[in-house]
């Protein structure tokens, strides 16, 4: 079946780091995603990586992919206001078809 | 612009009425898709179309009737609306078989009174 399950909910301080975990159940995932959401806006695209490679990494952003423990995150390098956000990890068997998880609202606070 | 336009981007309504949303890309793609995304903002695929034919069809009620006259449209009509039909509606759209994740609208907000 398709489970992705995220925490709700991570704050962090302007200029940190943010990581923003991914779980999930079907082993057949080929591509996995990374979306964002700003308040009233669709889902943008921000990084894909797939099921062969361990890490992406595509400027302030780093994809690292657990096979074995079906875990996936998003690492933010010097975090700003401009952030602030919901990230949704997403997998997709066959590409035909993405599953979202439940999403990671993001604060950065000053 | 190259985009996904979707129309209205609110729409309230009382329940039991009957409403359409349209959405409309200029992206060349073939595949398009509804997505809902209620108030947890849970995201949960209800359609796929790809070159006007359905391909993906989860658990939706039979009041949801999606429709692709062309590969660049796909619309959803809902009939009898009830309150649990309040959402945000997104319409994307992709290339068949193609890695690189989709191209989503910004969204359609759906309140039933």
């Amino acid at each position: 079946g398709e489970d992705v399950e995220q925490s709700l909910f991570l704050s962090v301080r302007e200029g940190d780091s943010s990581v923003i975990n991914c779980t999930y159940t079907d082993s057949s995932s080929t591509y996995l995603y990374w979306y964002k959401q700003e308040p009233g806006a669709g889902l943008q695209l921000l990084t894909y990586i797939f099921s062969n490679m361990d890490m992406k990494q595509d400027q302030r952003l780093t994809v690292l992919l657990n096979k074995k423990d079906k875990h996936l995150s998003l690492r933010i390098a010097d975090t700003q206001t401009g952030d602030s956000a919901i990230y949704f990890c997403a997998e997709s068997p066959t590409a035909s078809k993405l599953t979202f998880g439940t999403g990671t609202r993001l604060q950065v606070t000053l | 612009d190259t985009a996904v336009s979707q129309t209205p981007k609110y729409l309230v309504t009382q329940m039991g009425n009957d409403k359409s949303i349209k959405c409309e890309q200029n992206l060349g793609h073939d595949t398009m898709y509804w997505y809902k995304q209620d108030s947890k903002k849970f995201l949960k695929i209800m359609f796929s179309y790809n070159n006007k034919e359905l391909i993906i069809n989860e658990t939706v009620p039979n009041r949801f009737s999606p429709k692709s006259p062309d590969k660049a449209h796909l619309n959803l009509h809902i009939n009898s609306l009830e309150l649990g039909d309040s959402a945000v509606y997104f319409c994307a759209s992709s290339f068949q078989g193609q890695h690189y994740g989709y191209t989503f609208g910004s969204g359609t907000r759906l309140t039933v009174v």
